[in-house]
């Protein structure tokens, strides 16, 4: 079991760049949830998926946020514009059921120049 | 809505001492409560959990005890070592509204001195 995969770990970029994080959840869990970390705001849910439906995006800061799972192992959180307040550690989690802990991944630390 | 309090860091101890790390909860319902570890560069662990009042978590020599009365799920070992430098979060989750959606405290960072 290879955990949960994010890839990049780092990326740094300037305004008004497009940013694709990309998340591999482990085999068999059904759920999948993003969690962007910072300093001021902490552990913040952006949204999460269940079965591939979004089931509760109202985290999720504004339009410039979208989030997808095109199959059932696989999710990307893509920002675009992306702005400096953006900057933060992004993390994806995934579980099994319903009531299972989560999973998380190492995160993607985000800068946004 | 539903909030996590913990105390907030950092916290420096001596390897071999005695930790506590305080955290209430505010809920309308009857949350389960937890623990997360995190370690440098990585993401948050499950620590430890507890599902109803009264009940005691439990792992790696921690513990804590779902206090209803008190609203609190103190975090407690008696004697931390060095591996123990972490950051911990306390949160909690509202079965009505999605176990896993989790409401995380702020997070406190400890470091264990040898």
């Amino acid at each position: 079991d290879a955990g949960v995969i994010q890839s990049p770990r780092h990326e740094v970029t300037e305004m008004g760049q497009e940013v694709t994080l990309r998340c591999k959840l482990i085999s068999g869990h059904n759920s999948l949830f993003w969690y962007r970390q910072t300093m001021m705001r902490g552990l913040e849910l952006l949204i999460y998926f269940n079965n591939n439906v979004p089931i509760d995006d109202s985290g999720m800061p504004e339009d410039r946020f979208s989030a997808k799972m095109p199959n059932a192992s696989f999710s990307t959180l893509k920002i675009q514009p992306s702005e400096p307040r953006d900057s933060a550690v992004y993390f994806c989690a995934s579980s099994p059921t319903d009531y299972s802990p989560l999973h998380f991944g190492n995160g993607t630390r985000l800068t946004v120049t | 809505g539903d909030s996590v309090t913990q105390m907030e860091g950092p916290v420096t101890l001596s390897e071999e001492a005695f930790l506590t790390i305080n955290c209430t909860y505010t809920a309308t319902g009857y949350p389960s409560l937890f623990w997360y570890v995190q370690y440098p560069g990585e993401g948050l662990q499950l620590l430890l959990k507890a599902t109803k009042a009264d009940d005691k978590g439990s792992n790696k020599g921690f513990e804590a005890t779902y206090r209803k009365e008190t609203t609190s799920f103190h975090l407690e070992k008696g004697s931390v070592q060095v591996s123990d430098s972490a950051v911990y979060f306390c949160a909690l989750s509202d079965p009505r509204q999605g176990a896993q959606k989790l409401v995380f405290g702020q997070g406190t960072r400890l470091t264990i001195n040898p």
